[in-house]
């Protein structure tokens, strides 16, 4: 039973640039979150995306959209670069049923220089 | 105020050690509780969630105070591969959000 799935593992971008980001979720799980996780700091919620709507949104600007497919796959993508989003990226899925039950990819790390 | 606050760390402890770790959340709304373990570089599992009983799942020991907002892990004979950083993790009711602390690293020596 495969786990939540990210890509790409790493990657590095110029400021400025857009990136995007990809998530599979656990098999039966419906709902993905993600995260972002600066170098010694814990991960901080971005959003979370169920029935391909974002249904709640944390503490971070415009630039951080996101999607999700019918398939419950989703995406990250980030606008204008900044060299503060150099970070782990972290995508976690659940039901959707109050089930605190997540579970987390193994992230992609971005570099931004 | 940060809404999760863990003790700073690091933890060296020598194997077979016992060690604890506190947590205070700021928001009375909190309703759900959590401790996770993250490796270097590796994403973070769920170790266990903290129930207002106070549960045990083997060595490892969780309790909750709510008057005080205040949450704790024990962990009893310290293995090597306890070696981690262990995190504290907060649900308001009616929200979707997890909500870290910044991690304990504990380094568990020979």
């Amino acid at each position: 039973d495969a786990g939540v799935t990210q890509s790409p593992t790493h990657l590095i971008k110029t400021r400025g640039q857009q990136v995007t980001l990809r998530c599979s979720p656990k098999s039966g799980h419906d709902t993905v979150s993600w995260y972002q996780q600066a170098l010694g700091q814990g991960p901080q919620f971005i959003f979370q995306y169920y029935e391909e709507e974002e249904r709640q949104r944390g503490n971070f600007p415009d630039r951080f959209s996101g999607h999700q497919f019918p398939n419950y796959s989703s995406e990250l993508n980030v606008n204008a670069l900044l060299l503060g989003d150099s970070a782990l990226y972290l995508c976690a899925s659940s039901g959707q049923q109050g089930d605190y039950g997540y579970t987390f990819g193994s992230g992609t790390r971005l570099t931004v220089v | 105020r940060k809404e999760v606050e863990q003790d700073p760390g690091p933890f060296n402890v020598p194997e077979g050690a016992t060690v604890a770790f506190n947590c205070t959340y700021s928001n009375s709304a909190s309703q759900s509780f959590f401790w996770y373990r993250q490796d270097c570089r590796k994403e973070p599992k769920l170790l266990m969630s903290v129930y207002s009983s106070g549960n045990e799942d083997g060595r490892f020991t969780a309790q909750l105070n709510r008057a005080s907002q205040y949450i704790s892990l024990l962990i009893r004979d310290s293995k090597l591969s306890d070696s981690a950083t262990y995190l504290c993790v907060v649900n308001l009711g009616g929200s979707y959000q997890l909500t870290f602390g910044k991690g304990t690293k504990l380094s568990v020596i020979p």
